[in-house]
């Protein structure tokens, strides 16, 4: 069946460091992919999707590339915040539902 | 206002109680979902709901039920409550036709069973 598997976490980096977090999918087809964002003490936002291959979602300084090779969408930012501290989850539609990655836990300090 | 809300927002029981937790939406979109967070698992589809009569099985369905009273409201229910239960509960929402793609979420809802 359809799965996500994402770099394990906690994740702790400092402000205006370079972030990266992989994610990569099992899936029939070509699906939706998407990262969500989840803040402390709240329900999960859409960060960034992308729909087909080659395809970069982008979103407050988020990208991520849809790679159809590699069967990866791997979440990047440049120069990352304190504000950024979440949990950040990859996610692809399947046939009828969403399937979501682990979640991985990112802390920036200042 | 938000789009998607849950009630409670917390919930302390014990093990056998009867439990429902409610999600409203005001999207005006057609499907609906119930998920559990567990530490380290992600989330997990409890139910879904493509229309008030469609009612669907997720992967983690045992010992929930689920009612669609209208296009707006949908419910979950812990008939017998027990530890294991423990968990965050995410209610979801989404579009139809072209725009069932993305997902928008509720608060959440914090269930311990004692």
């Amino acid at each position: 069946g359809d799965s996500v598997t994402q770099m394990e976490g906690p994740v702790t980096l400092s402000e205006e460091a370079f972030l990266t977090i992989n994610c990569t999918y099992t899936a029939t087809g070509y699906p939706s992919l998407f990262w969500y964002v989840q803040y402390p003490g709240e329900g999960l936002q859409l960060l960034l999707k992308a729909t087909k291959a080659d395809d970069k979602g982008s979103n407050k300084g988020f990208e991520a590339t849809y790679r159809k090779e590699t069967t990866s969408f791997h979440l990047e930012k440049g120069s990352v915040q304190v504000s950024d501290s979440a949990v950040y989850f990859c996610a692809l539609k399947g046939a009828q539902k969403l399937v979501f990655g682990q979640g991985t836990r990112l802390t920036i300090n200042p | 206002d938000a789009d998607v809300t849950q009630t409670p927002r917390n919930r302390i029981t014990k093990t056998g109680k009867r439990i429902m937790l409610e999600c409203s939406q005001t999207k005006g979109h057609d499907r609906m979902y119930w998920y559990r967070q567990d530490p380290g698992l992600g989330l997990r589809l409890i139910y879904y709901s493509f229309d008030v009569k469609d009612i669907n099985k997720g992967e983690i369905s045992d010992g929930y039920s689920v009612s669609r009273q209208a296009q707006a409201k949908f419910s979950l229910s812990l008939e017998s409550a027990i530890p294991n239960q423990t968990a965050l509960y995410f209610c979801a929402t989404s579009g139809f036709r072209g725009t069932t793609d993305t997902q928008y979420f509720g608060p959440g809802t914090r269930l311990t069973v004692l």
